[in-house]
Order: structure tokens, then C-alpha cells, then sequence
């Protein structure tokens, strides 16, 4: 089946700890997104890349890194800079051309 | 992108049409009208999008009104299983796939 993982499906961590979400699709997808989403809120844009070896800041990227070395993959670290990184996280993947963006089914990540 | 509005909730009659507005008056030329649902505690899942024209495909219909200022996504035979938050999101296509999603309508479907 083609689609898009993502691991665990709730994470705890102490403050202070960077942690590393995983996310993974069989999709072909060149495009890859990382959301965030508080509780009773929209997703916010975290990172995004386009293809391998590039990704670009979206809109609330401070105290995250990622990295794209392979198409299928698209790891997430929450750093100790990350102020409130209690959160839902969702990844994403669409095609080049294509409008729709595909969703994982996310990780509630708990930081205490 | 345009901005959308939509209410903060709407409730429906299991079996009966669901008929969910979302108002995007600033909406340009070359913005397609998406619409997403989340079920709770799961990413969100595509439901359909359109740029002028109604569309239907096996989830739902968007009629998208001829100024298109405005959109109407249905649900034609509402089940349970179709309570969820939907997002209506306007946006460009493109190299920078972007999405904005706001706060949604909450559908309550009641048996």
C-alpha cells in the first residue's frame, strides 16, 4: 500500500532533549511538508522541501531542523530551542505537479 | 493566499445532505478552492478542490459560486464517520504548494 508513515504515534520527552520524528512515504512524492498543530487550532507550516538536498523555512521554524537526503524520507528534530514543543505534528507529501498534499497519520509529541 | 471564513460549527441529520459554506471574497483569479477534513487525532484527508467550475468526485461536490466569492463543499448522505473538522483553503498552484488552514467548521453528525 502507498502512503505515508510516520513514527512514533506518541513521543514523550524531558525538556531540555532534542528528539527526531520520523516520516516516510512511498508516495514518489518530490514535495514534503511538516505541520504543526496545537489544540483546537489550525496546522502551521514548519519546513518544507521541494526535492532532495533543499528544504525552506515555512512559517514557524525556529527551534526545528530537518533534513532531506532521500526522497522518501523527511526527518524532523524538535530542538531544546523549541519553547512549547508539545504538540501535534503532521507530515505531508504531494507530488510535483500535483495540487493535493497527502497526510500522515501524525505524532502527538509530549515534552514534560 | 485569500483569506476564508467559515463558522465555527454546523450540526446535520445522519443520512441527510451536509452543506458546508466557507465565504473567500478576495479570492484571485488563479486560486483553486481545496477542501480538507480531520478526523480527530488523525491527519487531515484531501476531499476535493476546484477553480471555477462545480466539481464532484465519490466523497462530496463543491459548488463554487460564479463570482466565486464563495463555495458550498455537500456531503450528500452524511454518515457518523463524517464528523470531523473541514477546512476550506484557498490558494495558488505552483512550486511553493503551501497550505493555510485556519480554524474549520466542526461537523457534527447526529444519529
Amino acid at each position: 500500500d502507498g502512503g505515508i508513515t510516520q513514527s512514533p504515534k506518541y513521543l514523550f520527552r524531558k525538556e531540555g532533549q532534542n528528539v527526531t520524528l520520523s516520516c516516510e512515504q512511498n508516495l514518489n512524492h518530490d514535495a514534503m511538508y511538516w505541520y504543526r498543530q496545537d489544540p483546537g487550532q489550525g496546522l502551521r507550516l514548519i519546513y518544507y522541501s521541494q526535492i532532495v538536498n533543499d528544504f525552506q523555512k515555512g512559517d514557524i521554524a525556529e527551534g526545528y531542523s530537518v533534513s532531506r537526503e532521500k526522497k522518501e524520507s523527511f526527518p524532523l528534530t524538535v530542538t531544546s530551542a523549541q519553547k512549547n514543543p508539545t504538540a501535534f505534528y503532521l507530515c505531508a507529501s504531494s507530488s510535483g505537479q500535483g495540487l493535493e498534499q497527502y497526510f500522515g497519520p501524525g505524532t502527538r509529541l509530549t515534552v514534560t | 493566499d485569500a483569506k476564508t471564513t467559515q463558522p465555527p460549527s454546523m450540526d446535520c441529520a445522519e443520512g441527510r445532505a451536509a452543506n458546508l459554506p466557507c465565504n473567500h471574497s478576495t479570492i484571485s483569479g488563479n486560486e483553486y478552492v481545496y477542501w480538507y477534513r480531520q478526523i480527530h487525532s488523525q491527519g487531515p484527508q484531501y476531499i476535493i478542490h476546484g477553480l471555477k467550475n462545480n466539481e464532484t468526485n465519490e466523497m462530496a461536490s463543491l459548488i463554487i459560486t460564479e463570482d466565486r466569492k464563495s463555495s458550498t463543499l455537500i456531503l450528500p448522505h452524511a454518515t457518523l464517520r463524517d464528523t470531523a473538522v473541514y477546512y476550506c483553503i484557498v490558494r495558488v498552484t505552483g512550486a511553493n504548494s503551501k497550505l493555510t488552514f485556519g480554524k474549520g467548521i466542526t461537523l457534527s453528525v447526529r444519529p
